[in-house]
């Protein structure tokens, strides 16, 4: 089945520094999705995307739509101990169905 | 609070046994999948419902068939697990025509097959 390459596919960070990560896909989407999921729990929903070139920002969090409709950025800054985690992309074609990046695992160190 | 609930955390099963697992959801969708996720391979899907009675098949259906007599609850039953089914399984549900907002997913269950 169809899935995302996402990376990188795994970072070690320090406290404060700034994250980026990203998504791309042979197909076109017409949103994208990114999603966290902590440790021993499900993905929770981050941002959502809907508009080719739209940035949006929740926090210090920041996700951009790549223009080609084809890729979509991640970038985290100032990161803190709680950012430690999974971060999904997903994609969204005009069915009910999301296609999922193979996750980055973020660690922070104090 | 909206819920997609998995009913267990935690399961130790043996090789050879019929296994359940169960998700239920109080947001009244349609849709509701079942993910299995390993690491280094993301989010996989095995089946989803787009309705009562309803079902298709994602792209790892072996060794796995679903269950979906209730719109709230879809049941992902592993005919004779396998140590190769140890996994995180993770449930989710959305409303038809694809939330703008993606899936609500449930807690996961991880399953070890010993």
């Amino acid at each position: 089945g169809q899935q995302l390459n996402q990376s990188p596919q795994s970072m070690f960070i320090q406290e404060g520094e700034d994250v980026s990560m990203n998504c791309t896909s042979s197909s076109i989407f017409n949103t994208w999705l990114w999603y966290k999921q902590d440790p021993g729990e499900g993905p929770v929903l981050l941002i959502a995307l809907y508009k080719a070139g739209e940035l949006t920002s929740n926090g210090r969090l920041t996700a951009q739509f790549g223009i080609t409709r084809k890729d979509s950025f991640l970038n985290i800054s100032a990161s803190i101990p709680s950012d430690v985690g999974i971060y999904f992309c997903a994609g969204q074609l005009s069915t009910d169905k999301l296609i999922f990046g193979t996750g980055t695992r973020l660690q922070v160190f104090p | 609070d909206v819920k997609v609930t998995q009913s267990s955390r935690y399961l130790v099963k043996r090789t050879g046994e019929k296994v359940f697992l169960e998700c239920v959801q109080d947001m009244d969708h349609e849709n509701m999948f079942w993910y299995r996720q390993d690491p280094g391979l993301g989010l996989r899907l095995i089946y989803f419902s787009y309705d009562v009675k309803m079902k298709e098949k994602g792209d790892i259906p072996e060794g796995y068939s679903v269950s979906r007599e209730k719109k709230e609850r879809f049941s992902l039953i592993l005919e004779s697990a396998s140590t190769n089914q140890t996994s995180m399984y993770l449930c989710a549900s959305s409303i038809v025509g694809g939330s703008p907002y993606g899936y609500t997913f449930g807690s996961g269950t991880r399953l070890t097959v010993v």
